[in-house]
């Protein structure tokens, strides 16, 4: 099990909002900042968010990040069929000095 | 443009070792942190190890500490790990990442390679 507790699956229509969680503890979400990681198939994961709620260049504004104590969430607007993926939050985890990975979330766009 | 390439998978035996290459290119390589990170068949995505642009800092994840070793050559702007004794649960796709270096101790890899299997089994 990953240090990181993400849903296993979400699904939505196009147009819809979507919102994927991502729970952790206070030696990682709680203190650290979180990134999201999207991962279309047979591809290489991608950096959609940076430092909680950052968008790198390129990413559409329909990808937005929070954090809220011990937990982030990862929301996308406007859903598209391009946009059916895996998503995976990280952190640093201070107790394991490292970056923890959330287990993933599969995106199924109905 | 920036290029990461690994090499070096392939399928041995438990208990065997293997020793995975990154080669960079596009980007002034010894200025950024390096880590690997690998993908279990069907499964997430696990951190393994991390080392600095000097090779000052480096961290391994639990699960590969004392079997694995990180390592770098700047000069060949190329990223090593080196893995010993195998288990069949190391089996996985390793990639190499850039670590964008904007916060320290922040797992925050804007470039990544494709890729290579590593397959342990009998």
């Amino acid at each position: 099990q990953s240090v990181l507790t993400q849903p296993s699956s979400a699904s939505g229509t196009p147009g819809q909002r979507v919102t994927i969680s991502c729970s952790g503890s206070s030696s990682n979400i709680g203190r650290k900042y979180v990134y999201w990681y999207q991962q279309l198939p047979g591809t290489a994961p991608k950096l959609l968010i940076y430092r909680s709620n950052q968008r790198p260049s390129g990413v559409p504004d329909r990808f937005s990040g929070s954090k809220s104590g011990t937990s982030a969430s990862l929301a996308i607007s406007g859903l598209r069929s391009e946009d059916e993926a895996d998503y995976y939050c990280a952190a640093w985890d201070d107790s394991l000095s490292g970056p923890v990975f959330g287990g993933g979330t599969k995106l199924t766009v109905l | 443009e920036v290029q990461l390439v690994e090499s070096g998978g392939g399928l041995v035996k438990p208990g065997e070792s293997l020793r995975l290459s990154c080669a960079a290119s596009g980007f002034t390589f010894s200025t950024y942190s390096m880590s690997w990170v690998r993908q279990a068949p069907g499964k997430g995505l696990e951190w393994v190890s991390s080392i600095s642009s000097s090779s000052s800092y480096i961290f391994y994840a639990d699960s590969i500490k004392g079997r694995f070793t990180i390592s770098r050559d700047n000069a060949k702007s190329s990223l090593y790990l080196q893995m010993n004794s195998l288990r069949v649960e190391d089996t996985a796709v390793y990639y190499c990442a850039r670590d964008i270096g904007r916060d320290a101790y922040s797992p925050e890899f804007d470039y990544w390679g494709q890729g290579t299997l590593v397959t342990v089994s009998s």
